[in-house]
């Protein structure tokens, strides 16, 4: 059950997009579409912001979006704002019917 | 509104025992499947456990396996997490989560926080 792995920091300025990547293995993120992201602000619990690789919940805004390829998934948000900046974990189902989060993405906004 | 609420954290002695609870409202709780995930400070998420609606299946981290029990009682819409032997590793703010088509969460609680160490 090892960790999937993100880079731990990235930043942009407003209005800028940025990219997280996450990247598994054939035992979770390259064999399943059941890639979610989370975001969560300092003290915060974490919110849903993308399920099953590239949907938005309700409520979303249409700056986030998902998608993969290969054992790799990856967030972008464009448009970037100030209350994005926050801690952005990405997360899979794996083959042995268990769940692995990434190591997580400080975001910050210059 | 959906509202999941942890409590049961507090300080525990290496080897000890602690029992949380998660309260659930605004859903049909019989209906989905939980799972607890935990975070110690100034680290990632950890998914720990997770249990089936009707509580006849249960899944766990390696980590936890033999000294954790995911139940929960859809009576009285809440889950629970029994740790037993805990260790200082087992230190961390745990959460309820609601699970969702089997692959994501979609709701979380406000976390409980469990601090093991003598």
């Amino acid at each position: 059950q090892s960790a999937l792995t993100q880079p731990p920091a990235v930043s942009g300025s407003p209005g800028q997009s940025v990219t997280i990547s996450c990247t598994g293995t054939s035992s979770d993120v390259d064999n399943y579409n059941r890639v979610s992201w989370y975001q969560q602000p300092p003290g915060i619990a974490p919110k849903l912001m993308i399920y099953d690789v590239s949907n938005r919940p309700s409520g979303v805004p249409d700056r986030f979006s998902g998608s993969k390829s290969g054992n790799t998934a990856s967030l972008t948000i464009s448009g970037l704002q100030a209350e994005d900046e926050a801690d952005y974990y990405c997360s899979s189902n794996t083959s042995s019917n268990t769940w692995v989060f990434g190591g997580g993405t400080k975001l910050t906004v210059l | 509104e959906v509202q999941v609420v942890e409590s049961g954290g507090g300080l525990v002695q290496p080897g000890g025992s602690l029992r949380l609870s998660c309260a659930a409202s605004g859903f049909p709780f019989s209906n989905f499947y939980m799972q607890w995930v935990r975070q110690a400070p100034g680290r990632g998420l950890v998914w720990v456990s997770r249990i089936t609606s009707n509580g006849r299946s249960t899944t766990y981290a390696d980590s936890v396996k033999g000294r954790f029990t995911i139940s929960r009682d859809n009576a009285k819409n809440t889950l629970y997490l029994q740790m037993n032997s805990l260790r200082a590793e087992d230190t961390a703010v745990y959460y309820c989560t609601r699970e969702r088509g089997g692959t994501y969460f979609d709701f979380w609680g406000p976390g409980t926080m469990v601090t093991v160490s003598s």
